[in-house]
């Protein structure tokens, strides 16, 4: 069964403290990118990696870092400088590197909670 | 600043009928545009592709078109049913390398 899983769906966690929010694909694209969801708002991009180990930064990439030393895994790590972390995080991923061309595959989501 | 704006106010309509929704975008030059579908607490899922060159585009019941004088897209949901009831979103990309710009999102809601 392919597709891109997220984990965990719900996460609660104190204010300071670091999270890494999970991705994993199993559909062999070479793209995946993490984007962030707010009510009323649409989806903003945080950061994106076309191949492995290699990624760039998105529109709203202050309080966030990630890795891409596998194909399947493109992990979120959400630090303390993020000033307003609670949001829907999503990620996905598409084939190739031009992905524009692709659809792109979303997983589940995480929903983070910050008190 | 490149802008990107649907409409907010849910769009109710009753069954059988079409459905029409704009995506409107200004300071940007779109090379590709995609619709998607999202469901309440869900990731949105991909519906149709169209690309600067193209006009028209369809899939089923669904059809975008892509003005780039006007800079619009329009979306149709002919034959509208209760299972289209969703939020839909339009997605641009500047060039091919992937990195999109997202629209709020229009709410759909189908009554029978």
């Amino acid at each position: 069964d392919g597709g891109i899983t997220q984990s965990p769906k719900y996460l609660f966690r104190k204010e300071g403290q670091n999270v890494t929010l999970s991705c994993e694909q199993n559909l062999n694209h070479d793209a995946m990118y993490w984007y962030r969801q707010d009510p009323g708002q649409g989806l903003r991009l945080i950061y994106y990696s076309q191949i492995v180990n290699d990624f760039q930064k998105g529109d709203i990439a202050e309080g966030y870092s990630v890795s891409r030393e596998k194909k399947e895994s493109f992990p979120l790590t959400v630090t303390s400088a993020q000033k307003n972390p609670t949001a829907f995080y999503l990620c996905a991923s598409s084939m190739g590197g031009q992905g524009a061309s692709y659809e792109q595959y979303f997983g589940p989501g995480t929903r983070l909670t910050v008190t | 600043s490149q802008k990107i704006e649907q409409n907010s106010e849910a769009l109710n309509i009753q069954e059988g009928k079409t459905a029409t929704l704009t995506c409107n975008y200004t300071n940007y030059s779109p090379a590709y545009l995609q619709w998607y579908r999202q469901d309440p607490g869900r990731g949105p899922v991909f519906l149709l592709l169209i690309r600067e060159n193209e006009k028209e585009k369809r899939k089923e019941r669904l059809k975008v078109t892509f003005d780039t004088t006007l800079k619009q897209s329009l979306f149709h949901i002919t034959a509208s049913q209760p299972a289209d009831s969703a939020t839909y979103l339009c997605a641009l990309a500047a060039d091919s390398w992937g990195k999109f710009q997202f629209g709020a999102g229009t709410q759909v809601v189908v009554t029978p």
